[in-house]
């Protein structure tokens, strides 16, 4: 699977919107971008992911670069139950490659 | 909809013991995954099911894990004997689609 790079770290300030970034500049035709958050002592939640155009859900959107090779996940007003870590991950459509490899993700800090 | 269920939530084991981790995935759902989290390592995939078939054990670090899936509602996931390097949060994640996983709660093991 392609490789993501995020930042270890960043911070907000509550009701602020937030840009998380990820860059994927291997990403191949067929990768779809998903987008993972793991709040403390919980399982990994389902954000959002897309493929090419941007998507916009309930809890978030997402905005794909023209070229693909770069992401950024976009919290419109961040609460402080948004505080946990986000991981961005390529996923290679068809067949049976249905593996979600999580990497460090980048920990979200919402401050009141 | 009571979502994906693991039990126990937490095993406290002696080396050498056998451990048994066991998941009760979302109704419907065709895919079942197993990770492992740790400080050091991270998320890491060790194994997943599509309609109750092994598809990839490749993550599956070594003889004494093994994993099973019976039935549709049910899986487990066995170390036998475990070790303290074993000791980390297992979470089982079930899926109609491979790309939007639900994950349980996680059974936190420690080896002593």
């Amino acid at each position: 699977d392609a490789k993501t790079t995020q930042p270890n770290s960043m911070e907000s300030n509550e009701e602020e919107p937030v840009h998380l970034p990820c860059n994927h500049s291997t990403i191949s035709g067929t990768d779809y971008i998903h987008w993972y958050r793991q709040l403390p002592s919980q399982g990994p939640e389902y954000v959002i992911h897309g493929l090419t155009s941007n998507v916009n859900n309930r809890m978030a959107s997402l905005a794909i670069a023209e070229d693909r090779k770069s992401s950024t996940l976009i919290l419109h007003r961040a609460t402080l139950r948004d505080a946990a870590v986000y991981y961005c991950i390529l996923r290679r459509y068809g067949g049976s490659q249905g593996n979600l490899i999580f990497g460090k993700g980048t920990k979200l800090s919402v401050k009141p | 909809d009571a979502g994906v269920i693991q039990s126990p939530r937490h095993e406290v084991t002696e080396m050498g013991q056998e451990v048994t981790l066991r998941c009760k995935p979302i109704s419907g759902h065709d895919y079942l995954f197993w990770y492992r989290q740790t400080m050091m390592r991270g998320l890491e995939l060790l194994i997943y099911f599509n309609n109750n078939v092994p598809i990839d054990d490749s993550g599956m670090p070594e003889d004494r894990f093994s994993a099973k899936m019976p039935n549709a509602s049910f899986s487990t996931l066995k170390i036998q004997p475990s070790e303290p390097r074993d000791s980390a949060v297992y979470f089982c994640a079930s899926g109609d689609r491979p790309e939007k996983l639900f994950f349980g709660s996680g059974t936190q093991l420690s080896v002593l």
